[in-house]
């Protein structure tokens, strides 16, 4: 079984300032990590995934993520924030043994750019 | 190419009515995942559909949920005699196979309960 933890629930950065949100798994087996974004009353949409590869991996609106077998996390970050990064993050992971699994999610991180 | 179509998008139910979500998914995908996202939570899967077959049911409940993904039509998600605590966002996510690693998601259908 797998599990996500997203460390903060609430991070709050100023506009044009550096931002990470914190993902830790936990899984018997290897997986797939991805991070979604999800703005009010909206769906989910894929900001970037790792499948395999190098272990920095870049994603859409400028973010990147990078993932540590030995730390066991995948943490999303950007080097200069937008008001329009306002939303709700998801990190998340499947069964990389199992195709066609289903996603496991963290609770969520709600990032606030104000300005 | 139109994304994952929800509908409705917000729902309103009195207690014991049946709730019908649909999901229709991209086009050229046959597989389909239902999720669940609680107020303050992250999305939890309920159920795992091919075209007329349910591949992995293990996050429904057992009771009042039932889904369906016919060869013709949208994929249905079913909630018999609903309860305040079926109050939630429903997600709809479609893949083109069953080893594709990118899920697309719909907009959800927001159930509400009164």
């Amino acid at each position: 079984a797998q599990s996500v933890t997203q460390l903060d629930s609430q991070v709050p950065v100023f506009e044009e300032a550096p931002v990470e949100l914190r993902c830790n798994y936990s899984s018997s087996v290897s997986v797939y990590l991805f991070w979604y974004v999800q703005y009010p009353n909206q769906g989910l949409q894929l900001l970037l995934k790792y499948l395999s590869g190098s272990t920095l991996v870049k994603g859409i609106n400028g973010f990147e993520a990078e993932f540590n077998k030995s730390q066991t996390s995948f943490h999303l970050r950007k080097p200069s924030v937008h008001i329009s990064d306002t939303a709700e993050y998801f990190c998340a992971v499947s069964d990389r043994g199992q195709a066609g699994t289903a996603l496991i999610f963290g609770k969520g991180t709600t990032l606030s750019v104000s300005s | 190419n139109a994304g994952v179509m929800q509908n409705p998008r917000h729902l309103v139910r009195r207690r014991g009515q049946e709730a019908r979500l649909r999901c229709s998914p991209m086009k050229g995908h046959s597989h389909v995942y239902w999720y669940r996202q609680l107020p303050e939570e992250g999305l939890k899967f309920m159920v795992y559909l091919q075209k007329e077959n349910i591949i992995d049911e293990s996050g429904m409940p057992k009771e009042r949920f039932s889904a369906e993904f016919p060869k013709e039509g949208p994929s249905i998600l079913r909630i018999q005699q609903v309860v305040r605590g079926d109050s939630a966002a429903y997600f709809c996510a479609s893949t083109p196979g069953q080893g594709n690693t990118e899920a697309f998601f719909g907009q959800g259908t927001r159930l509400t309960v009164v």
